[in-house]
């Protein structure tokens, strides 16, 4: 069984409507939640860490969540730029290695 | 440099040829992680290093995969007599301190190897 689940797997929008995208996870003692984008050829690139339940972060039209089992990315306004894959990592106590998802391809139609 | 580089950024290579694979982290940081992407697939776990101790090998596939780091510098990843199967991106990331709870990764851009 996956510790760390991602859906839906590929999501296709239009400009401007809004979405979220899951991650679930079934790790005991969670030490970090990590959002990471990651663009066709090239490395995943850092977008938020959290912490713990109730915890939320923004970066301008992307905002997350966390509960105790599962942490959105909510998109609002989605632009096509926005368009690229993203990963959710969950890194477990008493672990030095996040266990990452496979991700959603999020598609963004102008 | 301002974030973590790799090289070469593209190897093609011949199946049975040994491949070296080059990771500079980010200055400072003291935890260095190489993972696998293989095409269409998610970020596969190979080798963690904190400081130039491997602690974690525990992803690497077989032995002919091995990784050596230089103190808090820069790691390579030697892969032996290569075979198709070990066409992938190689993905290096480097974080503060893995021990640390404040351990978000950086990524580099990646070495894209194909294996003929």
């Amino acid at each position: 069984e996956d510790q760390v689940t991602q859906s839906p797997e590929a999501l296709r929008l239009q400009e401007g409507e809004s979405s979220s995208l899951n991650c679930s996870y079934t790790v005991s003692g969670l030490r970090g939640l990590f959002w990471y984008r990651q663009d066709p050829g090239k490395g995943p690139e850092f977008l938020f860490t959290l912490y713990s339940a109730g915890e939320e972060k923004e970066k301008e039209r992307l905002k997350a969540t966390l509960t105790k089992k599962e942490s959105f990315l909510h998109i609002t306004a989605p632009k096509p730029e926005d368009s690229a894959t993203y990963l959710c990592a969950v890194r477990e106590g008493g672990s030095y290695i996040p266990t990452f998802g496979r991700g959603t391809s999020l598609i963004v139609h102008p | 440099g301002a974030g973590v580089s790799q090289s070469p950024s593209n190897k093609v290579t011949e199946k049975g040829k040994d491949v070296e694979l080059r990771c500079d982290p980010i200055s400072g940081h003291t935890a260095l992680y190489w993972y696998r992407q293989r095409l269409g697939q998610g970020l596969e776990f190979l080798i963690y290093f904190q400081g130039n101790s491997a602690p974690d090998k525990s992803g690497l596939p077989s032995d002919r995969f091995s990784a050596e780091r230089t103190g808090e510098s820069v790691s390579t990843l030697t892969i032996q007599r290569t075979q198709q199967e070990d066409s992938a991106v190689y993905l290096c990331a480097s974080s503060l301190d893995g021990g640390s709870v404040y351990n978000e990764q950086f990524f580099g851009p990646g070495t894209r190897l194909t294996v003929l």
